[in-house]
């Protein structure tokens, strides 16, 4: 079974600092990799995803995450987080033997102090 | 409205009680899904529906739980004679089509909390 490892669970930044959040995956496949964010109060939403192609992908709000296949690692990046990145990321991965279900890691909290 | 409707947001049962979920995906989206998260997790897969076919209920915990989706749009999500371990944020997903190179887009969910 597919399995997602998030290695870090809480994490409390100054505004500029930069960001790195870990995401290990097990399947060694063909696998679609997500990264959602939920703000507080609000539903999930993607933050930006990586089919195939470039393994450097950019998202919304000046995230990015690169794939390194031989590594099984999808990371999230932010190079100067702001106030309102505060809120909880999920690192996600669907792949051929799940199909479309989507897998998830356990999450990371990240608060962002002024 | 635009995005996938949750209802009630949250609900509070008596155990032994049965629940009834219900969620109102985006327009014409075929694939629907449930999902379960509890406090400090990540969400977990319950089940899947592509259109009123549900082809994967791996995820459903225990034959309590039921889901159906009969005319290929609204879905419900039954529990019966819920237990305490059944509290959870109950998150419902839907995407335009089958694939898995697609984005699902969440509801708000409903909080779930058994007594």
């Amino acid at each position: 079974a597919q399995s997602v490892s998030q290695h870090n669970h809480h994490v409390i930044l100054s505004e500029a600092a930069s960001l790195e959040l870990g995401c290990n995956y097990s399947y060694g496949g063909t696998v679609n990799l997500f990264w959602y964010v939920q703000y507080p109060g609000q539903h999930l939403q993607l933050l930006l995803k990586y089919f195939s192609g470039d393994p450097l992908v950019k998202g919304i709000k000046g995230f990015e995450a690169e794939f390194i296949k031989s590594k099984f690692s999808f990371n999230l990046r932010k190079p100067s987080v702001q106030w309102s990145d505060t809120a909880e990321y999920f690192c996600a991965v669907n792949g051929a033997r799940g199909g479309n279900k989507l897998t998830f890691g356990t999450g990371t909290q990240l608060k962002v102090e002024l | 409205g635009a995005g996938v409707s949750q209802s009630p947001r949250y609900k509070v049962a008596k155990r032994g009680q049965d629940v009834a979920l219900r969620c109102d995906p985006i327009s014409g989206h075929v694939s629907l899904f449930w999902y379960q998260q509890a406090l400090g997790q990540g969400p977990e897969f319950l089940t899947y529906f592509q259109n009123e076919a549900q082809l994967d209920k791996s995820g459903l915990p225990s034959d309590r739980f039921f889901a159906e989706r009969p005319e290929g749009s609204v879905s419900t999500l039954k529990i019966q004679r819920t237990q305490q371990e059944d509290s959870a944020v109950y998150l419902c997903a839907s995407s335009p089509h089958q694939d898995r190179d697609t984005e699902a887009f969440f509801g708000q969910g409903t909080r779930l909390t058994v007594v």
